[in-house]
């Protein structure tokens, strides 16, 4: 069975601190990705990474960094974290030449 | 750019009452559809992967299809446990940007919040 998991189920935080969420993947998957999901909105990529130290901006890569420096753990760097950042955060991995994201389990991140 | 919809935002079935969710799309050329569960506070959980038009695929109560324009989860007998918001996503197989990576993505609907009651 694939297993992504995430460092935090929740989090909270104030505005301004640096946030790390960190996912790591047990299957070897070349791919991985950040997504955020709000009501209303569904889920949106942020970043993704289709390999060690390549990543690539996704919809809404705004306010956020990635860093990937080994294959199995893709980390989302909120830089100076902002209130309209409150959200659940969610991991995913995918085998390349695959086509199935399989997530983690999210971090639900306040900012206060 | 691409678009799901999901229909209908939410649904209230009686256990034992079967029903179908909607996923309409719109995508410069379909690779793969995707059906997800995910319950309150989790991940979303992969159900299916569907290629081509008039495929189906079934997992126990789940039963899904896919046509040109939209694909239907039909929920046979369904038991409060298949309680869950169900989402479904496009992955396009040409990228619509210069970067090659964005062959990648996944475009999600809102999903359907789905409660059966017993």
């Amino acid at each position: 069975d694939v297993k992504v998991t995430q460092s935090s189920r929740y989090l909270v935080k104030r505005t301004g601190e640096k946030v790390f969420l960190e996912c790591v993947q047990d299957m070897d998957h070349e791919n991985m990705f950040w997504y955020r999901q709000d009501p209303g909105l569904g889920l949106r990529l942020i970043y993704f990474s289709y390999d060690v130290k390549m990543k690539e901006k996704g919809d809404i890569p705004e306010g956020y960094s990635v860093s990937r420096e080994k294959k199995e753990r893709f980390s989302l760097i909120l830089e100076s974290a902002s209130t309209n950042q409150t959200s659940m955060y969610l991991c995913a991995s995918r085998q390349h030449g695959t086509d199935t994201q399989y997530f983690g389990p999210g971090t639900r991140l306040t900012v206060l | 750019e691409d678009q799901v919809t999901q229909s209908p935002e939410a649904l209230r079935l009686q256990e034992g009452e079967s029903s179908s969710l909607n996923c309409s799309y719109t995508v410069s050329g379909l690779r793969g559809l995707f059906w997800y569960r995910q319950d309150p506070g989790k991940g979303p959980e992969f159900l299916f992967t569907l290629y081509s038009a008039g495929e189906e695929k079934e997992k126990e109560r789940l039963k899904a299809t896919l046509t040109k324009k939209e694909s239907f989860l039909h929920i046979t007998a369904p038991k409060p446990e298949d309680s869950a918001t169900y989402l479904c996503a496009v992955q396009a197989t040409k990228s619509t940007q210069n970067s090659g990576g964005s062959n990648y993505k996944l475009t999600f609907g809102k999903g359907t919040l789905l409660t059966v009651n017993p």
